[in-house]
């Protein structure tokens, strides 16, 4: 069974700082991966999806990468803002979407 | 555009009551529709889907049941409640035509149920 996880649990940075948030997932059979942020008490919001075939993907401040055959991908996020404070999720797509638990991000103005 | 709306955005309910949560996506047609739950501290998880009217599809046993009536409506539901049910609710849809695996998900607010 896939198996996703996302260290760290929670981070905190100051702003203007760039960070990476990782997640790793144990069958490269897959494809596709999805990163999501969720504020709290809200729905899920879709950031980047990456197919398989690439390696990766941006969106404004958000570049996401790709490394099937590792298991890996990172979200970077550039130049980090207060309003980027929220739980960002992967989700690898397989035979059914599997999600990891998210990292807390707190962004400190 | 795609949409999901989802109510009751919250639910207080007493253990032993039912259940009736709604869901209805627009902009798309033949859906796959999801209903997955959210307990606090945890991951998601699956709890039903469903690739077209009528077809439903349980990932978890449980006490809850899910239904499609209509192209673009997934209820959840349950004829009485427990206190292990609470959490956050939030359908999603992702792909069409029944084909698994492809195409980007897509949550809508979700709903917070409690039961006391």
């Amino acid at each position: 069974k896939q198996e996703v996880t996302q260290i760290p649990a929670a981070l905190s940075v100051p702003e203007g700082e760039n960070l990476v948030l990782n997640c790793s997932f144990t069958d490269s059979a897959i494809y596709n991966l999805q990163w999501f942020r969720q504020d709290p008490g809200k729905g899920l919001t879709s950031l980047l999806l990456i197919q398989s075939s690439q390696r990766e993907q941006t969106s404004g401040r958000l570049n996401a990468s790709l490394d099937k055959s590792s298991g890996r991908s990172t979200l970077y996020i550039a130049a980090s803002q207060p309003g980027d404070s929220a739980t960002y999720l992967c989700a690898v797509n397989g035979n059914q979407f599997y999600f990891g638990t998210g990292t807390s991000l707190t962004v400190i103005p | 555009s795609q949409t999901i709306h989802q109510w009751p955005a919250t639910l207080v309910q007493p253990v032993g009551s039912p259940l009736s949560l709604e869901c209805t996506v627009e902009g798309t047609s033949n859906p796959n529709l999801y209903w997955y739950r959210q307990a606090a501290g945890r991951g998601l998880q699956l709890l039903f889907y469903s690739v077209g009217i009528g077809q439903i599809s349980s990932e978890v046993p449980q006490n809850l049941s899910a239904s499609r009536p209509q192209d673009r409506q997934f209820i959840l539901s349950s004829k009485k409640l427990l206190l292990s049910d609470s959490g956050f609710y939030l359908c999603a849809w992702g792909g069409t035509g029944g084909a698994r695996g492809v195409g980007e998900l897509f949550f809508g607010e979700g709903s917070r149920l409690t039961v006391l």
